[in-house]
């Protein structure tokens, strides 16, 4: 059974540009959701993704944007990057979106922008 | 709306003593409760977990937690640290939305 991976490690990016982080859910899990953990703060729900569909968003604009693909894999896409998004972004992965504490972690993409 | 408060941003505790790290939630459902653990440069791991079953909770690496409803608490504790208990740990809630609601997180740093 493989755990969650999260690629790339690292990214810098400029004020302006866009990017895209991915997430390979751990095997059998439909679910995902993204998070943000600006330095010294607790992660931020930004939306999760159920069977492909969107299934609940958090207080994040709508430059942040996700896709989920049939093999459940998703991404997430940051356009007109600000300063304020530099981050670590983790995504987690879960069967049939439940309740009860059975997210499973990526290591996180560590973005930084300039 | 369900929220957490983690009360010290930094907690600092001699190898072998007790751990304790405060959380308190506002819920206005019976909450689900979690505490999990960062290491440095890794994702979150989950210690333990509270669904309304035994208030008190036992997860891994020794850790427990109990549910006090009459406190809104759910405090995390270690009856002897260990240097490799030296982590980030974050309190979360469950949102009505069934999303996961993080505290603020407190720096638990064991000297030898």
């Amino acid at each position: 059974e493989t755990g969650v991976t999260q690629s790339p490690t690292h990214l810098i990016k400029t004020r302006g540009q866009q990017v895209t982080l991915r997430c390979s859910s751990q095997s059998g899990h439909n679910t995902v959701s993204w998070y943000q953990q600006a330095l010294g703060q607790g992660p931020q729900f930004i939306f999760q993704y159920y069977r492909e569909e969107e299934n609940g968003r958090g207080n994040f604009p709508p430059r942040f944007s996700g896709l989920q693909f049939p093999n459940y894999s998703s991404e997430l896409n940051v356009n007109a990057l600000e300063l304020d998004d530099s981050a670590l972004y983790l995504c987690a992965s879960s069967l049939d979106s439940e309740r009860g504490g059975r997210e499973f972690f990526g290591p996180g993409t560590r973005l930084t922008v300039l | 709306a369900q929220s957490v408060t983690q009360l010290g941003s930094h907690v600092s505790v001699s190898e072998g003593a007790l751990v304790l790290l405060r959380c308190n939630y506002s819920s206005s459902v019976p909450p689900y409760l979690f505490w999990y653990v960062q290491y440095p440069n890794q994702g979150l791991q989950l210690l333990l977990k509270y669904t309304s079953a035994a208030t008190l909770v036992k997860g891994i690496n020794g850790f427990e937690a109990e549910f006090k409803k009459s406190e809104t608490s759910f405090h995390l504790t270690k009856p002897s640290a260990h240097m490799s208990d030296a982590a980030e740990y974050f309190c979360a809630v469950y949102n009505q939305g069934g999303k996961l609601i993080f505290g603020q997180g407190t720096e638990l740093s064991v000297k030898p």
